[in-house]
């Protein structure tokens, strides 16, 4: 089976600081997704990434930034912190070849900014 | 923290009843659509997918009916146990694979007494 794993099931940061989620999975997914969940808000697309060293904007990126260096793993990165960034964090990875849609996502990282 | 259950529509059934989940879509664009299950505390899981030119796929006690006309989604389950309670998205996707992503319904939470 896929796995995609997410480092931290719970995190608390304080405001300002720079908080790195991160992700890995081990299928060699070429496509890899970061969003994030709040109550009435459902899932809501952060970033994703087609491949290694591509990277492309969600519908809700302010605030955030990406790095995929290695095709296994895809870290969201908080720059500064803050209150509004509490929320559930999903990562999703998925096969790029024709007809395959589907994600395979992660356990969450429940995130807290204080 | 706050479920992500919380301001979701909720369907409450006996165990044994048989359920149905609605959805509604966006886009007469979208070539395919999905349905997750999240339990609580875990990331969502895929259950069944249904591609646009089918209006009807069954999985084990699970069946997804698409209506195009309307746009619209569902997924019934069969003899529902208490073990299906969780929240259910439907997603579709519109795109070729490996440049498109997956957009999500908002969810419905289905709560089974025994």
């Amino acid at each position: 089976d896929v796995k995609v794993t997410q480092s931290s099931r719970y995190l608390v940061k304080r405001t300002g600081e720079k908080v790195f989620l991160e992700c890995v999975q081990d299928m060699d997914h070429e496509n890899m997704f970061w969003y994030r969940q709040d109550p009435g808000l459902g899932l809501r697309l952060i970033y994703f990434s087609y491949d290694v060293k591509m990277k492309e904007k969600g519908d809700i990126p302010e605030g955030y930034s990406v790095s995929r260096e290695k095709k296994e793993r895809f870290s969201l990165i908080l720059e500064s912190a803050s209150t509004n960034q509490t929320s559930m964090y999903l990562c999703a990875s998925r096969s790029s070849l024709r007809g395959i849609y589907g994600y395979t996502f992660g356990s969450g990282t429940r995130l807290t900014v204080v | 923290g706050e479920s992500v259950g919380l301001h979701l529509p909720t369907l409450s059934v006996q165990e044994g009843d048989n359920s149905i989940i609605n959805c509604a879509y966006s886009n007469s664009a979208s070539d395919y659509f999905i349905w997750y299950k999240q339990e609580s505390g875990k990331g969502p899981q895929f259950i069944i997918d249904i591609r646009s030119n089918m209006d009807k796929r069954q999985g084990q006690r699970v069946t997804v009916l698409l209506n195009k006309t309307v746009k619209h989604l569902s997924l019934q389950i069969a003899a529902t146990q208490p073990g299906d309670s969780a929240v259910y998205f439907c997603a579709e996707n519109i795109g070729n694979s490996g440049y498109s992503t997956l957009t999500f319904g908002k969810g419905t939470m289905l709560l089974v007494s025994p």
